[in-house]
């Protein structure tokens, strides 16, 4: 498996607090990804970084902020939980030698009451 | 923007059973493709891909998928499927090299169920 953790792996939080999740991959991988998986809906991407301090939103990025400021490290912000951000959060990284294919991290499970 | 279609959402198999998973994506240009598989509690892990060439492609565990250009489909294939494939199987395309980031678009995911 890809050098992929992500931290903390469970949360529960409350309404209206601010969780950061983070991402770490030991692959020296330049892109790096944050999905939402929901029922239903499949992963739906949030934010990603396709270099240190370069980031861009994806289709779902309301209420979510990124930063990257080391290759190993992406941080998701929710800035201020609701309960509609519960879901399983997932990193991915892909590289050019990777052909586009992303490798994913373990989740982190998230439960905002 | 692209979109990817899996019609099937949940589909259950008696262990040796044929599968065919349904894919299909809307962008007309170049792409590759992908499926992964997600395992009860697990994260989600590829099984097979297609970039060009032989429009057939084999992947891990016995599962093949074939790339139909003038369908704009990409269906998953197994001829004898086991308890263990039990998991939920995502299709996922890739428009070529954005040159930004090579984002995937994915499809909302089968669940396949296996009975002994």
């Amino acid at each position: 498996d890809a050098g992929i953790t992500q931290s903390p792996r469970h949360k529960v939080t409350e309404t209206g607090t601010p969780v950061t999740l983070r991402c770490h991959q030991t692959e020296n991988h330049r892109y790096m990804y944050w999905y939402r998986q929901d029922p239903g809906h499949g992963l739906r991407l949030i934010h990603y970084s396709y270099g240190v301090k370069d980031t861009d939103k994806g289709e779902v990025s309301d209420g979510y902020s990124v930063s990257r400021s080391k290759t190993e490290d992406f941080l998701l912000t929710l800035e201020s939980a609701t309960s509609s951000q519960t879901s399983v959060y997932f990193c991915a990284i892909s590289d050019f030698l990777t052909g586009g294919e992303q490798f994913f991290g373990p989740g982190t499970r998230l439960t905002v009451l | 923007a692209q979109s990817v279609s899996q019609h099937n959402h949940h589909v259950i198999l008696s262990e040796a059973a044929s599968l065919e998973l349904g894919c299909n994506y809307s962008y007309g240009g170049t792409v590759n493709l992908f499926w992964y598989v997600q395992y009860p509690g697990q994260h989600l892990q590829l099984l097979l891909k297609y970039f060009s060439g032989d429009p057939l492609v084999k992947g891990i565990k016995g599962f093949e998928a074939e790339f139909i250009k003038s369908k704009f489909s990409f269906n998953l294939r197994k001829p004898s499927v086991q308890w263990s494939d039990t998991a939920e199987y995502f299709c996922a395309v890739r428009e070529g090299w954005t040159g930004t980031a090579s984002k995937l678009t994915f499809g909302t995911g089968t669940r396949l169920q296996v009975t002994l």
